[in-house]
């Protein structure tokens, strides 16, 4: 089993969808958790970070649940601009990180 | 904002030469990590070095090495390519005040021949 899973989609939906994407990860001692944005051909780059309280930044709302160890980004309004893919990611600890393999999404006009 | 160069964006090379992939960082932050990104698989950490001259290695380090004799440059090393070894390489940088962050180059495809 991977340590961070993701649907590797590809979510196809129309502008001004609402688009969900989940993560799960396997280590419970798992301290920080993160989404990242990753256009084509392009490097990552970090979305927002995800906090017990859950957290929105405009369109965009993280939620963590330690108890069923999943993360979920939620993205309102969907522009063409958001098209990418999104990762997961989880840290372990001191600087560790793990990366989910990614969620690729299109938005369609 | 944080600015994470790489030496090459793309790279084509013949099995069993030996391979420099340089990542320089202008900001001065300690931590610096090489990781390779495949289909399927997502990132996975090669090494890392929280300082210069020290290296960790992370969870794929066969076949590769690291330098880092400067605060700001960090290598990556290909002893011998192999065709397995074809992959997207990204170095990314973390502050060690703010560890929330990593800063990554725009990447290198290198193709093994």
């Amino acid at each position: 089993r991977k340590e961070v899973e993701q649907d590797p989609g590809p979510f196809n939906v129309p502008e001004g969808a609402t688009v969900a994407f989940n993560c799960t990860y396997s280590n419970s001692a798992s301290q920080s958790f993160f989404w990242y944005r990753q256009d084509c051909r392009k490097e990552p780059k970090l979305l927002m970070s995800v906090y017990s309280s859950g957290n929105e930044d405009g369109r965009f709302t993280a939620q963590l649940n330690r108890a069923s160890q999943y993360i979920s980004l939620l993205i309102r309004d969907s522009k063409l601009s958001d098209s990418a893919t999104y990762l997961c990611v989880v840290g372990t600890g001191g600087f560790k990180t793990i990366f989910g393999a990614g969620t690729r999404l299109f938005v369609k006009a | 904002d944080v600015k994470v160069t790489q030496s090459s964006r793309y790279l084509v090379k013949r099995t069993g030469e030996k391979v420099f992939l340089e990542c320089v960082q202008d900001m001065d932050h300690e931590n610096m990590f090489w990781y390779r990104q495949d289909p399927g698989l997502g990132l996975r950490l090669i090494y890392f070095s929280y300082d210069v001259k020290m290296k960790e290695k992370g969870d794929i380090p066969e076949g590769y090495s690291v330098s880092r004799e400067k605060k700001e440059r960090f290598s990556l090393i290909l002893e011998s390519a192999s065709t397995n070894q074809t992959s997207m390489y990204l170095c990314a940088v973390i502050s060690a005040g703010d560890q929330e962050t990593q800063y990554f180059g725009p990447g290198t495809r290198l193709l093994v021949l």
